[in-house]
């Protein structure tokens, strides 16, 4: 059974700094992987998506990384802003079985 | 313009009750999901749906029952709320499964 863990739970940065989000999985054999962003009492907003095949994808500031084969993904966070304050949470499709992690809650200091 | 609507926004209701969740994207995409988000905030998948197949999560009480009157639309059913139903409810979809997948602003229920 895929488990989906998120390290830190909690982040707090000053503005402008380059920050990066950790993901881990136990089962390599995904399908994809997502990055989402979660404003409070919102639903969420995709941010990145990672097929199986590929290595990294990046958005504007955002880069994402994945690693199948070690079961780690980052998310790159560059020049930080007060916007980007939010619950990050990552999630690993396993054939259309998508498991969450639990987020990091991410605040952004001006 | 919205993608994915989820109606109502808020639903609180008496234990016992039958309730249902509507859900509808206008991306044109074949799948959708219902997640469910407890008050610990952690998401867990519910049901994915397409028009060829409905997975279910095992862990899911037959008293919730997806329902999809055309591919647009993903209806969420619970029958004899309980207690622990209370949570946000969040509807998604994607192009294909395992596509990208798009999420409504939620349902937050409460069962009193």
């Amino acid at each position: 059974k895929q488990e989906v863990t998120q390290i830190p739970a909690a982040l707090s940065v000053p503005e402008g700094e380059n920050l990066v989000l950790n993901c881990s999985f136990t089962d390599s054999a995904i399908y994809n992987l997502q990055w989402f962003r979660q404003d409070p009492g919102k639903g969420l907003t995709s941010l990145l998506l990672i097929q199986s095949s590929q290595r990294e994808q990046t958005s504007g500031r955002l880069n994402a990384s994945l690693d199948k084969s070690s079961g780690r993904s980052t998310l790159y966070i560059a020049a930080s802003q007060p916007g980007d304050s939010a619950t990050y949470l990552c999630a690993v499709d396993n054939n259309n079985d998508m498991r969450f992690g639990a987020g990091t809650r991410l605040t952004v200091k001006p | 313009d919205t993608a994915v609507s989820q109606t109502p926004k808020y639903l609180v209701t008496q234990m016992g009750n039958d309730k249902s969740i509507k859900c509808e994207q206008n991306l044109g995409h074949d799948t959708m999901y219902w997640y469910k988000q407890d008050s610990k905030k952690f998401l867990k998948i519910m049901f994915s749906y397409n028009n060829k197949e409905l997975i279910i999560n095992e862990t899911v009480p037959n008293r919730f029952s997806p329902k999809s009157p055309d591919k647009a639309h993903l209806n969420l059913h619970i029958n004899s709320l309980e207690l622990g139903d209370s949570a946000v409810y969040f509807c998604a979809s994607s192009r294909l499964a395992g596509g990208e997948q798009f999420f409504g602003p939620g349902t937050r229920l409460t069962v009193l």
